[in-house]
């Protein structure tokens, strides 16, 4: 059975800190995996990752995939009391129909 | 910016009842998907639509689902008649394409929060 696997499920910072997000996957026909964002309703796009060892940067985050080793990985660095979400894992699948499988979610709550 | 518009935003039904949420997909996609968030629980996929008709559909997607895209603009989610399970936040989606498209916009609407009592 297709999976995806975050870890923390929970995570409890202070403002400034640097957090480090992960995500396993076990995924018949992989196809690239994104993270999401999830404040209050819809998770909204943060990256979106194909290749092996490519990382991709947006301000303060960034990710990185490895497809021999399975796993991705978000990093927040500097964190704001506005980083405070779900962050959500999902991989794409499939030959044709594009669906996302989604991981548990990492709660992050930044302090001030 | 393009968005992905469902209404209503919440809705409360008996169960039993049917109800149909609405979805108004990026005008210039092609792919079209519902998923399921249950309180507390994963994100998951219900059934994906694309040139008319299902291109997949998950075990959840039984046949008290059913998807129609009406007049070309709208997306409608179906459930004849609804159970308490079935209370969950609804997401509508919409993707120009898959994998490797510099403007792939995989992107979700804010979601109908269905609670069935």
């Amino acid at each position: 059975e297709d999976k995806v696997v975050q870890s923390p499920l929970s995570l409890v910072v202070h403002e400034g800190d640097t957090v480090t997000l992960n995500c396993s996957y076990e995924v018949t026909n992989f196809r690239s995996l994104l993270w999401y964002k999830q404040e209050k309703k819809a998770p909204t796009f943060l990256f979106m990752l194909t290749s092996s060892g490519i990382e991709k940067k947006s301000g303060r985050l960034s990710s990185i995939l490895d497809k021999k080793e399975l796993f991705s990985i978000l990093n927040i660095t500097a964190t704001q009391t506005g980083d405070s979400a779900v962050y959500l894992c999902a991989v794409e699948e499939g030959d044709s129909s594009y669906k996302l499988i989604f991981g548990s979610g990492t709660r992050l709550l930044v302090r001030p | 910016e393009p968005e992905v518009t469902q209404t209503p935003s919440h809705q409360v039904t008996q169960m039993g009842q049917e109800v149909i949420l609405r979805c108004v997909p990026i005008s210039n996609h092609l792919y079209f998907y519902w998923y399921r968030q249950i309180l507390g629980q994963k994100v998951e996929f219900l059934v994906s639509f694309y040139n008319n008709e299902i291109s997949e559909k998950s075990e959840i997607f039984d046949d008290q689902f059913s998807v129609e895209r009406p007049d070309g603009s709208n997306f409608t989610l179906k459930i004849r008649s609804t159970k308490l399970e079935d209370s969950a936040m609804y997401f509508c989606a919409s993707s120009l394409t898959g994998v490797g498209m510099s403007n792939y916009g995989y992107t979700f609407g804010s979601g109908t929060r269905l609670t069935v009592v």
